[in-house]
């Protein structure tokens, strides 16, 4: 079956922009988690997602959001875009989010100039 | 706090050479508790997991994995590495989401 799919896989934007990443899961998977990776900070947790509400969430600015749709497909918004979050953004759906693990998208790479 | 640690940031061993890199947790339970490898530019990819039972997981690539609750750690090891074994390796668990330690970068040597 399909994996995890992301769009766009690369991008670059301007300090002050908006964007508007998109994961679409694998089918059947009711759970999408977002994660931002960065050389210094690592993997962090921005939110999680489950049959279209927020089920979790990281400690992030207000900037960041999401959103899930009733197709389970998820959509993260970075508003007013700084030079920091420049990052690769992953997606990771699963079954339940609990005990049954994540599959990974490979990601989009968000650069801010 | 809750947290995962992974106290090699890097570590370099030779092809066939034997392999294990460590992963220590801090929780009030047992969590569910992940390997993940990562090539450049590239997701994650799960290599095993462990939820509960056998304390020795077996995983994909010839990886395996035991838990010791004792030590609270989940070191993943492998017998004879290869070179295309080299990427970034992170242990992972749910502890309520899914926390990642800061990984480790596996370098292998012809």
């Amino acid at each position: 079956k399909a994996g995890v799919t992301q769009t766009p896989r690369y991008l670059i934007k301007t300090r002050g922009q908006q964007v508007t990443l998109s994961c679409s899961p694998i089918s059947g998977h009711r759970s999408v988690s977002w994660y931002q990776q960065t050389p210094g900070q690592g993997l962090q947790f921005l939110f999680e997602y489950f049959s279209e509400t927020q089920r979790n969430k990281g400690n992030f600015p207000g900037r960041f959001s999401g959103r899930q749709f009733s197709n389970s497909r998820s959509e993260m918004n970075v508003s007013t875009l700084e030079l920091g979050d420049s990052a690769l953004y992953l997606c990771a759906s699963s079954q339940t989010g609990d005990y049954s693990g994540y599959t990974f998208g490979s990601g989009t790479r968000l650069t801010v100039v | 706090a809750q947290s995962v640690t992974q106290p090699d940031i890097h570590i370099t061993v030779s092809e066939g050479a034997s392999l294990e890199l460590r992963c220590n947790y801090s929780y009030g339970a047992t969590p569910y508790l992940f390997w993940y490898v990562q090539s450049p530019g590239q997701g994650l990819q799960l290599l095993l997991k462990y939820f509960s039972g056998d304390t020795l997981v077996q995983g994909i690539k010839g990886f395996e994995a035991e838990f010791k609750r004792s030590q609270s750690s989940f070191n993943l090891r492998k017998p004879s590495v290869h070179w295309s074994d080299a990427a970034e390796y992170f242990c992972a668990a749910i502890m309520y989401k899914l926390i990642f330690g800061t990984g480790t970068r596996l370098q292998v040597f012809p």
